[in-house]
């Protein structure tokens, strides 16, 4: 059954530490990674998509890793903002000759502390 | 949010009754999405369209019908409300044809907060 497991489910941090959130998929087969972020009362937006053969995508503060052979991924985000504080969705894209679909995570909810 | 508008942004309704949810975008997009987002669940794809009165349904499409009569507008309608059908649901515009979704970002609007008491 193809699935994507976020975790943590929920982080609080201080404003300007880093941290790091996981995203472990059993999709096949694989066509991409999307880490999209959701903010309170709004639709989610995309971060960064990765293929098979990227390993790691940068958008700003925010870096996306593609560990294709565990099939893993990280978004880490460096010197938080109290912006940052929102809903982060991993999204696994499967395709096949018959056809593709989206499979979502359940998101991480950050917040973000002065 | 990239062209998109949702109406209502947000409805409480009873039991039993039709309601309308209507997704209106500027963007020329091809393909549009609904999507429900719950607590404990990912979003899931409720239908979607290829163009004008062009559409198919997605893996919750249970209870749900959806047209699109024009390339901006794209209504979700709930034949008769019912209290699971509570939930956020977003449309989604795309140049990704719904057969490999993936391929191109996915751009949501704002949502409608419904609630079926």
């Amino acid at each position: 059954k193809n699935q994507v497991e976020q975790s943590p489910q929920s982080l609080i941090i201080l404003e300007g530490k880093n941290c790091t959130l996981q995203c472990n998929y059993t999709v096949s087969p694989f066509s991409n990674l999307r880490w999209y972020k959701q903010d309170t009362g709004r639709g989610p937006v995309s971060l960064t998509i990765m293929t098979f053969s990227e390993n790691t995508k940068s958008n700003g503060r925010y870096t996306a890793t593609l560990d294709a052979d565990t099939k893993q991924s990280s978004l880490h985000i460096t010197a938080s903002q109290l912006s940052d504080s929102a809903s982060y969705i991993c999204v696994v894209s499967a395709l096949n000759n018959q056809g593709g679909k989206l499979i979502f995570g359940q998101g991480t909810e950050l917040s973000v502390k002065p | 949010d990239a062209g998109i508008t949702q109406s209502p942004r947000h409805k409480v309704t009873e039991t039993g009754t039709p309601v309308t949810l209507r997704c209106h975008q500027t963007e020329n997009h091809r393909y549009m999405y609904w999507y429900r987002q719950d607590p404990g669940h990912g979003l899931r794809l409720i239908h979607y369209s290829y163009g004008v009165k062009d559409t198919d349904k997605g893996e919750v499409s249970d209870g749900y019908s959806v047209s699109r009569s024009k390339t901006e507008d794209f209504l979700l309608t709930l034949e008769s409300a019912t209290s699971s059908q509570t939930s956020v649901y977003f449309c989604a515009i795309s140049e990704s044809n719904p057969r490999d979704p993936g391929s191109y970002e996915q751009y949501f609007g704002p949502g409608t907060r419904l609630t079926v008491t």
